[in-house]
């Protein structure tokens, strides 16, 4: 199936340092999602992009989904202690499109 | 986006025994999915619920232990049957109305002893 290759894994970065994860996959995707998963909680949308090129904003975070269709990248830019979380990346299968297969995550520490 | 909830949000249970979690959602949504999350993991789709029919399984998943209800489109039911330590995770409800975009639930984070 559909596999979505997310890295880094984990990173702990001080306070006020940017940060940068990607996504990969083998296949083409028509839409690239970002979650974020607090501890405890479920994963909540950050960004959701439907174009290929498109560069989104929201806050501090940017994403872009990648020309070939084939990547994403979700930038973080000073971090802070409450960006603490899992991110994942996220895109459509099935012949509907209406289900996720989702990265592995990237789990982000933010030391004060 | 959407308001959705879970109960019970976290539960100890033994094995050999079933669970069975409820997922809410604020206003109608056209789809509903139930997802896995064991520890330390990414998520992982157990089925589609269908409103009136059969859910939609995927590989590895099936009705005798994950049995689905969703009896309208507001509301759907998960059991983990006949449970056992390997169950224990975070079962996470997911809904949608525009065609990728999902939102989710709070979770049901399970032990199994």
């Amino acid at each position: 199936g559909q596999q979505l290759n997310q890295s880094p894994q984990s990173m702990f970065i001080q306070e006020g340092e940017d940060v940068s994860m990607n996504c990969t996959s083998s296949s083409i995707f028509n839409t690239w999602l970002w979650y974020k998963q607090d501890p405890g909680e479920g994963p909540v949308l950050l960004i959701a992009l439907y174009k290929a090129g498109e560069l989104t904003s929201n806050g501090r975070l940017t994403a872009q989904f990648g020309i070939t269709r084939k990547d994403s990248f979700l930038n973080i830019s000073a971090s802070i202690p409450s960006d603490v979380g899992i991110y994942f990346c996220a895109g459509p299968i099935g012949n509907a499109g209406n289900m996720l297969t989702f990265g592995g995550g990237t789990r982000l520490m933010v030391k004060p | 986006s959407a308001v959705i909830s879970q109960k019970p949000s976290r539960d100890i249970c033994q094995r050999g025994t079933s669970l069975t979690i409820q997922c809410q959602v604020d206003s109608q949504v056209t789809m509903m999915f139930w997802y896995r999350q064991q520890p330390g993991q990414s998520l992982t789709l157990i089925a589609t619920a269908n409103q009136g029919s059969e859910a939609t399984y995927e590989s590895g998943f099936v009705i005798d232990k994950f049995p689905i209800s969703r009896p309208n489109l507001t509301f759907s039911t998960l059991t983990v049957s006949n449970m056992s330590p390997e169950d224990s995770s975070i079962y996470l409800c997911s809904v949608s109305r525009a065609q990728e975009t999902q939102y989710f639930g709070p979770g049901t984070r399970l032990l199994v002893l």
